[in-house]
């Protein structure tokens, strides 16, 4: 059963646009959640992060939301470039230092 | 500074053979985990290397096997090969006193094909 879901496999957005790439889980337990991107032939780069004690966290161009009482978090890329095209993996874990668990991902295309 | 080093790339296998996957961490780190990442899927542990022990697993088959070396460089090993073990294998460290965010540094991986 998968405790981290991301239920669109990809997104296409405009250059300059908003990107919006979402994420669901299912264990109630986890307290910090992050984004990894990754480049074909590269491995996953931490993006960005959020404890489950707060609700934003903003980074430049990146922001992650998180409702708690939605089991829902969501990142945020404006304005979106070119270079922003990979897959985003949305992970969550128990503590700092138990395993990462990954959703499937969600291939972000941006179109010049 | 080095990030994390994994070796070989790419490495093609038959069915019942083993396979030797090494990872060099990020320098100063001293907490090596491995994760395999199927074809459409997101990274899954494997397990974590710590002090040379393993310290957590995930729901792999004791044909996974690891080992970690006084440097902190790290093996894993599959025994008995299965189509289904075809997939990148992930290697990622970190501090085990570190970020409490979580955060992992990764290799780019080995991939693994098993014919």
């Amino acid at each position: 059963d998968q405790q981290v879901k991301q239920n669109s496999p990809s997104l296409s957005v405009q250059e300059g646009r908003i990107s919006i790439l979402n994420c669901d889980y299912t264990n109630s337990m986890f307290d910090y959640f992050l984004w990894y991107k990754k480049y074909p032939a590269e491995g996953p780069t931490f993006l960005i992060s959020i404890s489950s004690i707060k609700d934003k966290n903003e980074d430049g161009r990146f922001t992650v939301f998180l409702n708690k009482s939605a089991k829902h978090l969501s990142l945020h890329i404006v304005p979106s470039q070119p270079g922003d095209s990979a897959v985003y993996f949305c992970a969550a874990s128990l503590s700092g230092n138990t395993p990462l668990v990954f959703g499937k991902g969600t291939r972000l295309s941006v179109i010049a | 500074d080095a990030g994390v080093t994994q070796s070989p790339t790419h490495l093609i296998k038959t069915r019942g053979q083993q396979v030797t996957l090494r990872c060099s961490p990020k320098s100063g780190h001293d907490t090596v985990s491995w994760y395999q990442q199927a074809l459409g899927q997101g990274p899954q542990f494997i397990f974590q290397y710590y002090e040379e022990e393993e310290r957590q697993r995930g729901n792999f088959p004791d044909r996974f096997s690891g080992h970690q070396f006084p440097n902190y460089s790290s093996e894993l090993n599959v025994n008995a090969l299965l189509l289904g073990d075809s997939a990148l294998y992930l290697c990622a460290s970190s501090l085990v006193q570190g970020s409490s965010t979580g955060e992992l540094f990764f290799g780019e991986g080995s991939r693994l094909t098993v014919l």
